[in-house]
């Protein structure tokens, strides 16, 4: 089975700053990549998919890049409802594999 | 509004049985994939299982495979995750989940776009 390891697991940041979280695929896997934005007790919410396709009306600080088995997810400008934890999801076969999470802290 | 919707969780006794169901409105049920998706308490996503837009082709993570089953029905707009010989581990909220991949987009994206709020499983003597 595909492994995605993410890294940072947790991060401190501050409204307006510029995070990167990158997701590391055991193999190469394409472009079936996707993150997801998760606040506590709330439900998980698409943000990018096919490593770098903006799910419509999600706020265009967000992006995706990356190629192969390394992959990024970039928050221009820290809103305070962007505090919460991300995870990246690869397709590239089964199972699906969801990578551990990093969570945004203030 | 396109929504999903889940019930059928609760307290279920080790080695027992649960069936969760997932009713599915504002969208054409039968053109999407659907997944069921989990998340133990104080971790992480964990992808559980899912079902073509069909129903001809199913699958499962390794670690309820030959417990948990994946249904849908057309007719009720509806998918459904029978659960049988449950343990401790099985533990989580479920979350029912379409993706947006089927017969009108590309599948294999890892575009899960509509996620219900989850109904609680706790499996505990």
């Amino acid at each position: 089975a595909i492994q995605v390891t993410q890294s940072p697991s947790s991060l401190s940041a501050s409204v307006g700053d510029k995070v990167t979280i990158t997701c590391r695929a055991s193999q190469g896997i394409g472009d079936d990549l996707a993150w997801y934005r998760h606040k506590p007790g709330k439900a998980p919410e698409l943000l990018v998919y096919a490593k770098s396709n903006l799910r419509s009306g999600v706020p265009s600080r967000f992006s995706g890049s990356g190629s192969g088995t390394d992959f990024t997810l970039t928050i221009s400008s820290l809103q305070p409802e962007d505090f919460a934890t991300y995870y990246c999801l690869h397709d590239y076969g089964y199972p699906l594999t969801f990578a551990g999470g990093t969570k945004v802290e203030i | 509004e396109v929504q999903v919707v889940e019930s059928g969780g609760g307290l279920v006794q080790p080695g027992g049985s649960l069936r969760l169901s997932c009713v599915t409105s504002g969208f054409i049920f039968n053109k999407y994939y659907m997944h069921w998706v989990r998340q133990p308490p104080g971790k992480g996503l964990e992808w559980v299982a899912n079902i073509k837009y069909d129903g001809s082709e199913t699958n499962y993570v390794e670690f309820v495979k030959g417990r948990f089953t994946v249904s849908r029905d057309d007719a009720r707009n509806s998918v459904f995750l029978q659960m049988n010989s449950v343990r401790a581990d099985d533990t989580a909220i479920y979350y029912c989940v379409r993706d947006m991949g089927g017969v009108i987009a590309p599948h294999g994206k890892a575009a899960l776009d509509i996620w219900g709020q989850g109904t609680m499983v706790t499996v505990s003597s």
